[in-house]
């Protein structure tokens, strides 16, 4: 089945300096990668999210980036706050209404003052 | 508009009770989800459905049987509660799974 691993577990960036989180994905007709932030005690939401027919997209300081032949993509947050503090998710599904979404394992991001 | 709603917010259960895990959804979302989130980890999809009627197995769905009778109601059933069950569980909805997900604010359960 789909599987998708999320590195680094742990991620600790100066405030300003930019954080980069990466997934790969095993299942080759996924299409549809979202990025999601979890605040501390707080339910997930979604930040930014790419299909496969675009190789980057970008939302302000965040941006993600595809690689469908190697088959990861990656998360850039640039000139980070003290509010990008937070557990970040990727995720992997095809474009089908019969398939399910996977997430990874998540990236603990601190950034420090 | 309410969204995803999960009741309780937090339950305390002893080994071998059975409970159910509330989740409901006003969005007419077809693709419904539950996921369990232990301290330090990702979070781990259990079952899954993508209409009224049709359920479908995640990946620890051992210990756990969820129903779609509505397209509203994703309920989420502990048969024999275990300490191993001991977690944060998130209900989720869309229209499809390539869709962006809603989640609901979550049940904290503790098992003793």
């Amino acid at each position: 089945g789909e599987n998708v691993e999320q590195h680094p577990s742990t991620l600790s960036v100066q405030e300003g300096d930019s954080a980069v989180i990466k997934c790969t994905y095993s299942d080759s007709a996924s299409n549809y990668f979202p990025w999601y932030k979890q605040e501390l005690g707080k339910r997930p939401q979604l930040i930014i999210d790419i299909r496969s027919n675009v190789g980057e997209k970008k939302d302000q300081r965040i941006a993600v980036t595809l690689n469908k032949t190697a088959k990861h993509f990656s998360l850039h947050i640039t000139e980070t706050q003290p509010e990008d503090s937070a557990v970040y998710f990727c995720a992997a599904s095809r474009d089908s209404s019969a398939s399910k979404i996977i997430f990874g394992s998540g990236t603990r991001l601190s950034i420090r003052p | 508009n309410a969204g995803v709603t999960q009741t309780p917010k937090f339950q305390v259960l002893k080994t071998g009770q059975s409970m159910t895990l509330q989740c409901a959804q006003d969005m007419n979302h077809e693709y419904m989800s539950w996921y369990r989130q232990d301290p330090g980890m990702g979070l781990r999809l259990i079952h899954y459905s993508v209409g009224a009627g049709i359920t479908d197995q995640g990946e620890v769905p051992n210990g756990y049987n969820v129903s779609r009778s509505t397209t509203e109601d994703f309920p989420l059933r502990l048969l024999s509660a275990a300490p191993s069950q001991t977690s944060v569980y998130f209900c989720a909805s869309s229209y499809q799974p390539s869709q962006p997900q809603h989640f609901g604010d979550g049940t904290r359960l503790s098992i003793l």
